[in-house]
């Protein structure tokens, strides 16, 4: 248990489903994170979140939609999506971004395998 | 451009014997940190040692240890006394200071130990 918890852990859309991705964390940290990690490929980072306010957005499609209400929660909100967005989506949280590297050490969620028909 | 390259896509080791996993590095910052992530079939990913670029030793987490060599910029992680839990995918990443960014992962290398 990392204390990072995501839900769902699987889901299944099809193309014109609206559903969204919920993250929480239970270590008081400030900076969270939304990364993709699609068959073969790296993780992508898609949404940083320091202290609520968007940091970074590595030009994800707008059909995914982040919000972060509070440092403990974030979510990701899909809409009309395509096939080649199924992958896991896994969701992360640190202490914080700037300064002591250390600080940055992420702690990833368990994610959630998501399928688009 | 700030990369990590991991050559070796599948790693087989017999239970109890050592292993290395590579990872190289490229960045022109002088502050930066290297991370190594476990990811079991069940798809968390889970943090298991860390080195910044000023530490003066390697790094070491119980039978985990980071081979650092600033000058090959290499970051090799070595388990030590494999068990069959150990099987997984294995991810180098690094954070850079300045850049601000979030991580930045190599592909992964896939370790399967046997009895």
């Amino acid at each position: 248990e990392t204390g990072v918890t995501q839900t769902p852990r699987h889901l299944v859309m099809g193309m014109t489903n609206k559903k969204s991705l919920k993250c929480e964390q239970h270590l008081g940290h400030n900076a969270m994170y939304w990364y993709k990690q699609s068959a073969k490929k790296p993780l992508e980072l898609m949404f940083v979140y320091s202290l609520e306010e968007r940091v970074e957005n590595n030009s994800v499609p707008s059909r995914f939609s982040p919000e972060c209400p509070n440092s403990s929660h974030l979510f990701l909100h899909l809409h009309t999506l395509q096939p080649e967005d199924s992958a896991l989506y896994l969701c992360a949280s640190s202490q914080g971004r700037a300064g002591d590297i250390a600080k940055n050490i992420q702690y990833f969620g368990a994610g959630t395998r998501l399928s688009v028909l | 451009a700030q990369k990590i390259t991991q050559t070796q896509p599948g790693m087989f080791v017999q239970e109890k014997e050592a292993v290395t996993l590579d990872c190289t590095y490229d960045t022109s910052d002088p502050s930066y940190g290297l991370f190594w992530y476990k990811q079991p079939s069940s798809g968390e990913m889970i943090f298991l040692i860390y080195q910044g670029s000023y530490d003066q030793q390697n790094a070491t987490e119980g039978r985990y240890s980071l081979n650092f060599q600033k000058a090959r910029k290499s970051a090799n992680l070595v388990i030590s006394a494999s068990q069959l839990g150990d099987s997984a995918m294995y991810f180098c990443a690094m954070d850079l200071k300045q850049a601000g960014t979030a991580l930045i992962f190599g592909k992964g290398t896939t370790l399967s130990v046997s009895s």
